[in-house]
C-alpha cells in the first residue's frame, strides 16, 4: 500500500481561481514529517513546506496555504488565486522518524499535474 | 553556491554496459539519497545514507549499487544497466543526517538504456 497518495492526477483551473491539492498519509510512527516539493516544466525539484507531526497549526506563505489534518491523515496544499506560474507537479512526502528501519526512507507521492490556464 | 551536482545529466546506453551518475553537494551535509521518477509513479528512492560509509535500501534498489567513501559524494551505480532502468534519476541531500530536513536535489539525470 502506498504511505502516500495524491488521488489527483491532473488539475486544471483558470488563472485567478483557487485550487486545492489533497494528499493523504499512512503511518504507524508517532513522530514523523510532512513535505511539499514543486517540479515546475524546467524539472528541478523545489521543496515548499515541512511540517513535523506534533504541529498542526496552519501556515500561510503568500498565496499558498497548508492544511494539516492528523485525524484525517491528511496535508492538503491551497493556492489562492492561481497564476499561470504555479503550472508544475506538485508531491507530497512523509518522513517517519521513530526509531527504527524506516529512519531514513522517504516517500513521495506520485504527484498532481496543476495546469493553470491564462 | 550551495547545490547539489549530477553528472552526466543525459545520457544513452546499451543493456549491459557499467555506468556511474556522480553526485557530489557542497554543503557538508550528512544526508545524501537517490530517486527515480517515472510517469505516473512519482519519486521512488532508491538509496540513502545517512553518514560516511553507512547506506540503506529505499524501495527500488534492485539492480543499482552506491557508495558513501566522503562526505561530499554519493555516486550511483548501475552494473549492468536494463532497459527499464531508463528513467530520470535525482540525486539530494539534506543538512538533517536521517533527512527529515529539506531536500536539497540535483538537475536530474535523463538516462535510457537500450
Amino acid at each position: 500500500a502506498q504511505k502516500v497518495t495524491q488521488a489527483q492526477t491532473e488539475i486544471s483551473v483558470v488563472e485567478k481561481e483557487d485550487v486545492t491539492l489533497d494528499c493523504v498519509y499512512e503511518t504507524r510512527d508517532t513522530t514523523y514529517y510532512l513535505f511539499w516539493y514543486k517540479q515546475p516544466p524546467s524539472g528541478e525539484l523545489v521543496f515548499l513546506i515541512r511540517r513535523n507531526s506534533f504541529d498542526e497549526q496552519n501556515e500561510i506563505s503568500g498565496r499558498y496555504s497548508w492544511n494539516f489534518q492528523k485525524s484525517t491523515s491528511s496535508f492538503n496544499f491551497t493556492i489562492t488565486a492561481s497564476q499561470v506560474v504555479d503550472s508544475a507537479v506538485y508531491f507530497c512526502a512523509l518522513s517517519e522518524a521513530d526509531r527504527g528501519s524506516t529512519l531514513g526512507r522517504l516517500y513521495f507521492g506520485r504527484g498532481t499535474q496543476l495546469t493553470v490556464w491564462p | 553556491e550551495a547545490q547539489v551536482t549530477q553528472n552526466p545529466r543525459y545520457l544513452i546506453t546499451v543493456t549491459g554496459k557499467k555506468l556511474t551518475v556522480t553526485c557530489s553537494q557542497n554543503m557538508n551535509h550528512e544526508y545524501m539519497s537517490w530517486y527515480r521518477q517515472d510517469p505516473g509513479l512519482g519519486l521512488r528512492q532508491i538509496y540513502y545514507s545517512m553518514n560516511v560509509e553507512v547506506t540503506d535500501k529505499g524501495d527500488v534498489p534492485e539492480g543499482y549499487k552506491v557508495s558513501r567513501k566522503e562526505k561530499r559524494n554519493f555516486p550511483l551505480i548501475l552494473e549492468s544497466p536494463s532497459p527499464n532502468q531508463t528513467s530520470l534519476y535525482f540525486c539530494a541531500s539534506s543538512l538533517s543526517p536521517t533527512g527529515i530536513g529539506e531536500l536539497f536535489f540535483g538537475e536530474g539525470s535523463r538516462l535510457t538504456v537500450l
